[in-house]
């Protein structure tokens, strides 16, 4: 499940600093979302999700915000740790398409 | 482990051939997806199974095919190969048709890496 070598970008912070990754979706239906973690030679994992009835939710050191109004959503990873290097994929769906779109990607570094 | 096995895992072969990639889903689950992700794409979807049935199809090429058989594990077929269908095959699953019952979306395996040359 390697996504290295993949056109994308990054973002690099320190260990300890929060990390924000950013995602723009399109399409005004979408209804349901998601934040995958893909680490190489693995498959993408899930993170987190978010319905559109909601702005805010948190997990554990993560917490994803949702502006319905602009079609923005992030990912937001409190003090950020090297375990978290990673590409982070957004995808999304709405109620009527069985499938989940995936954004392109950002590479998460994590520096020491 | 995941729970969604893909085989193999690594596969070379050249232009013109066909190959299959096999997938079997998470217990339990209905749905099986299949995406692929190369350099300059990202991860798009190819098709989706649910139970048996054809339920969903994105950009999948012609060339391409797939199924779900009784025991619900899936098969991609990809046929006439070419250079430009190197890339990493996933296959993801879920347990309803629209994936966001309590698993919380979909479950992916570790992928299928597929060189053509």
């Amino acid at each position: 499940g390697e996504s290295v070598g993949l056109h994308l970008p990054t973002l690099s912070v320190q260990e300890g600093d929060n990390s924000i990754i950013n995602c723009a979706y399109s399409n005004s239906a979408s209804d349901y979302f998601i934040w995958y973690k893909q680490e190489s030679g693995k498959g993408p994992q899930f993170i987190i999700d978010i319905r559109s009835n909601m702005d805010k939710r948190q997990g554990q050191r993560v917490t994803v915000l949702l502006n319905k109004t602009v079609k923005h959503l992030s990912l937001q990873i409190a003090a950020t740790q090297p375990g978290d290097s990673a590409v982070y994929f957004c995808a999304e769906k709405d109620m009527g398409r069985r499938a989940l779109t995936f954004g392109s990607g950002t590479r998460l570094q994590v520096q020491p | 482990d995941s729970g969604v096995t893909q085989t193999p895992k690594h596969l070379i072969t050249a232009t013109g051939q066909r190959v299959t990639l096999r997938c079997s889903p998470r217990s339990g689950d209905l749905s099986v997806y299949w995406y692929q992700q190369s350099l300059d794409q990202g991860l798009q979807f190819l098709i989706q199974y649910y139970n048996g049935e054809e339920r969903a199809k994105g950009n999948i090429l012609e060339r391409f095919s797939a199924q779900q058989f009784p025991d619900l594990h899936s098969e991609l077929n990809l046929s006439s190969l070419e250079l430009g269908d190197s890339a990493l095959y996933f296959c993801a699953s879920s347990e309803t048709t629209l994936g966001t019952g309590k698993s919380h979306g979909y479950t992916f395996g570790s992928g299928t890496r597929l060189t053509v040359v």
